[in-house]
């Protein structure tokens, strides 16, 4: 039972433009949604994260949007840079539960 | 600033050998600690997690143990390894809030 989903396994996008990473959730318990990203062999390094209480958070050129009604999260990555290219995780997190819940991730590929 | 350490960076085993994992955080006080296993081609896995010295939480029933012997420091271990435990070992702390951070990873290869 796979209660984060990240459907698509892979995404190419030029430099410049725009990537956007999606998110599926399933468990409404799930209060807290984070995105990290992780280049081969080391450890992921955390992004940004949002509430449940927020529909939009922004840090620089991420901004993850939250629509809890459809149970979706996505990334947003502007402008798009080559240094970007990583498999991108989504996590989530329900209550006093300290479990991480993580889907598969997604490979991202900034061509120059 | 907090830093986050593992060792070994990779391992390779064979079959019904024993195995120690180590991580240790450094400049931060109680902090909770968590292994996950990745295995090739799937997401990240939380295996146990601790929010004390002595204090474990298994998340999965399987072949490995986890001991934090001490504030900062969390071991993970296997009396005998299998194939199936093949991958990349992740050491994350946090500091009682929500966000993880995670430590560079040990490759274990078993054969």
């Amino acid at each position: 039972d796979q209660q984060v989903k990240q459907n698509s396994p892979s995404l190419s996008v030029q430099e410049g433009r725009i990537s956007i990473l999606n998110c599926d959730y399933t468990n409404s318990m799930f209060d807290y949604f984070l995105w990290y990203k992780k280049y081969p062999a080391e450890g992921p390094t955390f992004l940004i994260s949002i509430s449940s209480i927020k529909d939009k958070n922004e840090d620089g050129r991420f901004t993850v949007f939250l629509n809890k009604s459809a149970k979706h999260l996505s990334l947003h990555i502007v402008p798009s840079q080559p240094g970007d290219s990583a498999v991108y995780f989504c996590a989530a997190l329900g209550g006093s539960n300290y479990k991480l819940t993580f889907g598969k991730g997604t490979l991202l590929t900034v061509n120059p | 600033s907090q830093t986050i350490h593992q060792w070994p960076a990779t391992l390779v085993q064979p079959v019904g050998s024993p195995l120690s994992l180590e991580c240790t955080v450094e400049g931060t006080s109680n902090p909770n600690l968590y292994w996950y296993r990745q295995a090739a081609g799937r997401g990240l896995q939380l295996l146990f997690y601790s929010v004390g010295i002595g204090q474990i939480s298994s998340e999965v029933p399987q072949n490995l143990s986890a001991s934090r012997p001490q504030d900062r420091q969390f071991i993970l271990s296997s009396k005998k390894l299998l194939l199936s435990d093949s991958g990349f070992y992740l050491c994350a702390w946090d500091p009682g809030q929500k966000t993880q951070y995670f430590g560079p990873g040990t490759r274990l290869t078993v054969l």
